[in-house]
């Protein structure tokens, strides 16, 4: 099956600044997930972003599908941002299951 | 427009007790999944359901059974609980490969 990585694992900023996730694939997909768990422990859908660019209001995401990477980028962070952010790819063939990287776990401090 | 719901929030059972956790969307998606989160373990399949009327195991189906009752629910039934099956229990459904989830059952069996 395909292998999904994220980095980093763990990230801490101050309210106000920016950052950039990663999440690398193993094989070539067409379709992409990008998920917020909040520290109440639901699983938010960001964006469905298979290739290209998107944003949403202070996130933003692009995925290079040829490449086999995609960024997401969180602009002038909050506190309500923090939580652990997770991309997946959804694999007809291996299961009909989304396959969930390993995590950004994101912490934003005052 | 409420989109998957799921009933109970919590639950403590006992060993061998019997329970079902209900799920239900209004998004009218054919396919319907139920996942489980471990710590370090992230999200497993369970079972899933391509279209009404049909199921399909998953990766971790051992204990469980599920039902179809329509194209809106898709339930989870423990049939004798046991300590292993302690987690956080996620239905999703899916409009091709974009998947929503509800808000999760925690579970907790003694």
């Amino acid at each position: 099956g395909i292998q999904v990585e994220q980095s980093p694992p763990d990230l801490i900023l101050q309210e106000g600044a920016n950052s950039t996730l990663r999440c690398n694939f193993s094989d070539s997909v067409n379709n992409l997930q990008w998920f917020h768990q909040n520290p109440w422990g639901q699983l938010i859908n960001l964006f469905y972003i298979p290739s290209g660019t998107k944003q949403n209001g202070r996130l933003s995401a692009t995925t290079v599908a040829t490449e086999r990477y995609s960024l997401l980028y969180i602009s002038s962070s909050q506190t309500t941002d923090s939580g652990v952010y997770f991309c997946a790819v959804f694999e007809p063939g291996g299961g009909n299951k989304l396959t969930f990287g390993t995590g950004t776990q994101l912490k934003v401090e005052l | 427009n409420a989109g998957v719901t799921q009933t109970p929030k919590f639950q403590v059972l006992k060993t061998g007790q019997s329970m079902t956790l209900q799920c239900a969307q209004d998004m009218n998606h054919n396919s319907m999944y139920w996942y489980r989160q471990d710590p370090g373990m992230g999200l497993r399949l369970i079972y899933y359901s391509a279209s009404e009327g049909t199921t399909d195991k998953g990766e971790v189906p051992n204990g469980y059974n599920v039902s179809r009752l329509n194209k809106r629910e898709f339930s989870l039934r423990l049939e004798s609980a046991a300590p292993s099956q302690t987690s956080v229990y996620f239905c999703a459904s899916s409009r091709a490969y974009e998947q929503y989830f509800g808000p999760g059952t925690r579970l907790t069996v003694t």
